[in-house]
């Protein structure tokens, strides 16, 4: 079954840790996000990308970094100059035909 | 204004209950909208877009009001399944080549028996 894969699940991050999440799809998608969401609120877009070897930043980018190598990987660094990671993480693919698929999503802790 | 604004919730409701959830956005370039659903520490999964004409889509209608910037999703004959977080989704259009979507901050329905 095509869909988005996101791994781990669960992340716990320590104090001045960089930290990567994965997220794969094999739905042939061209676009591809990751958002962030944190309790009570909306979804907010850190990282988007149209295309291999290229990626735009989104409403809150900072403390964050990613790389599109290959069409089905777009995996997303939570580097120590984010000061609050503590979130639920979402990644995202979409085609003008079929819309938003989300991934499972990684709930990240700092410890 | 917030770009997307929804009821604050949350919505108790018994079961068989008809609930209607509003939405409004800020930016009138916005070109398509949605509802998502969300249940508890899950990802969002689209429920049904939303149309001028309005749509059903069995218990659940959406209705979009361009002129006033709003949208509304009535649910009828409540069941328990129904209890989950209800995203409201509006679509910007290209940015960069990339679609933008905005989402609001969820109106949680809980369906009590």
């Amino acid at each position: 079954d095509g869909g988005i894969t996101q791994s781990p699940k669960y992340l716990f991050r320590k104090e001045g840790q960089n930290v990567t999440l994965s997220c794969e799809q094999n739905l042939n998608h061209d676009a591809m996000y990751w958002y962030r969401q944190d309790p009570g609120q909306g979804l907010r877009l850190i990282y988007y990308s149209q295309i291999v070897n290229d990626f735009q930043k989104g409403d809150i980018a900072e403390g964050y970094s990613v790389s599109r190598e290959k069409k089905e990987s777009f995996p997303l660094t939570v580097t120590s100059a984010q000061k609050n990671p503590t979130a639920f993480y979402l990644c995202a693919s979409s085609s003008p035909l079929y819309g938003y698929t989300f991934g499972s999503g990684t709930r990240l802790t700092v410890v | 204004r917030k770009e997307v604004e929804q009821d604050p919730g949350p919505f108790n409701v018994p079961e068989g209950a008809t609930v209607a959830f509003n939405c409004t956005y800020s930016n009138s370039a916005s070109q398509s909208f949605f509802w998502y659903r969300q249940d508890c520490r899950k990802e969002p999964k689209l429920l049904m877009s939303v149309y001028s004409s309005g749509n059903e889509d069995g218990r659940f209608t959406a209705q979009l009001n361009r002129a006033s910037q709003y949208i509304s999703l009535l649910i009828r004959d409540s069941k328990l399944s129904d209890s989950a977080t209800y995203l409201c989704v509006v679509n910007e259009g290209a940015q960069g080549g990339s679609e933008k979507l905005v989402f609001g901050k969820g109106t949680k329905l809980t369906v009590n028996p």
